[in-house]
């Protein structure tokens, strides 16, 4: 089945810093990834929907400069949090579509969780 | 904001039984995907069920679909001690378009 990568799986960062999540697709292309965020016990907030080689359309109240996203190739979307803060710790996860035309389901990245400290 | 609710939002059982948690959405669906999460863990997908279907099995899951009523059901039969997880429905409008997730279900499995 198609797999979908995350680097780090966590991060311990101070604040003020910025870290850069990566998340690949291993074994198809995906022109579309997807930026989810999850806090303790809840559910996944969609972040931003990235497409390759175009700018990534944040959801609402989603601060575009503070949560850059890249989709540098057809299996690489990165994610950087920049001038982290404590409220910023988060479990990050990603997902990519194989395809576009009919329903598919979405292969989901096995999350990073950031810290900051 | 989150458009599914699920109910209930944590449910225990004990090994052996079946457990059905439920979905509802509002708006009209391209299909609708449940997930299956351990703690700390990424998302499993589990089944995909299409707007024009009713029902689908996998192995021990049956999920129902009713647009008419715009919810959904995920039963798992002889429910496992490794059954135990976060489930999650989650709502497409248009195929490859963003997921919608519902708030999820704590499933306890006790041995």
């Amino acid at each position: 089945g198609a797999v979908v990568s995350q680097h780090p799986s966590w991060v311990i960062c101070k604040s003020g810093t910025s870290v850069k999540i990566e998340c690949r697709s291993l074994d198809f292309q995906a022109t579309t990834m997807f930026w989810y965020r999850q806090f303790p016990k809840q559910s996944l907030m969609l972040m931003a929907t990235s497409n390759e080689g175009s700018k990534a359309t944040y959801e609402q109240g989603v601060e575009k400069d503070k949560f850059l996203i890249n989709h540098a190739s057809l299996t690489l979307s990165t994610l950087t949090v920049t001038s982290a803060h404590p409220e910023d710790s988060s479990f990050y996860i990603c997902s990519a579509s194989p395809a576009t035309g009919d329903a598919y389901e979405q292969y989901f990245g096995p999350g990073t969780r950031l810290t900051v400290t | 904001s989150q458009q599914g609710e699920e109910d209930p939002q944590a449910l225990s059982i004990q090994e052996g039984e079946n457990a059905t948690m439920n979905c509802s959405y509002k708006t009209s669906i391209n299909n609708l995907q449940w997930y299956r999460q351990n703690s700390g863990r990424g998302l499993v997908h589990l089944i995909l069920i299409r707007s024009n279907e009713r029902e689908k099995h996998s192995g021990r899951l049956r999920v129902t679909l009713d647009t008419s009523k715009k919810s959904s059901s995920l039963l798992i039969t002889a429910s496992r001690a490794a059954d135990t997880a976060s489930y999650f429905c989650a709502t497409e409008k248009t195929s490859g378009s963003r997921l919608t997730f519902g708030e999820g279900t704590q499933l306890t499995v006790n041995p």
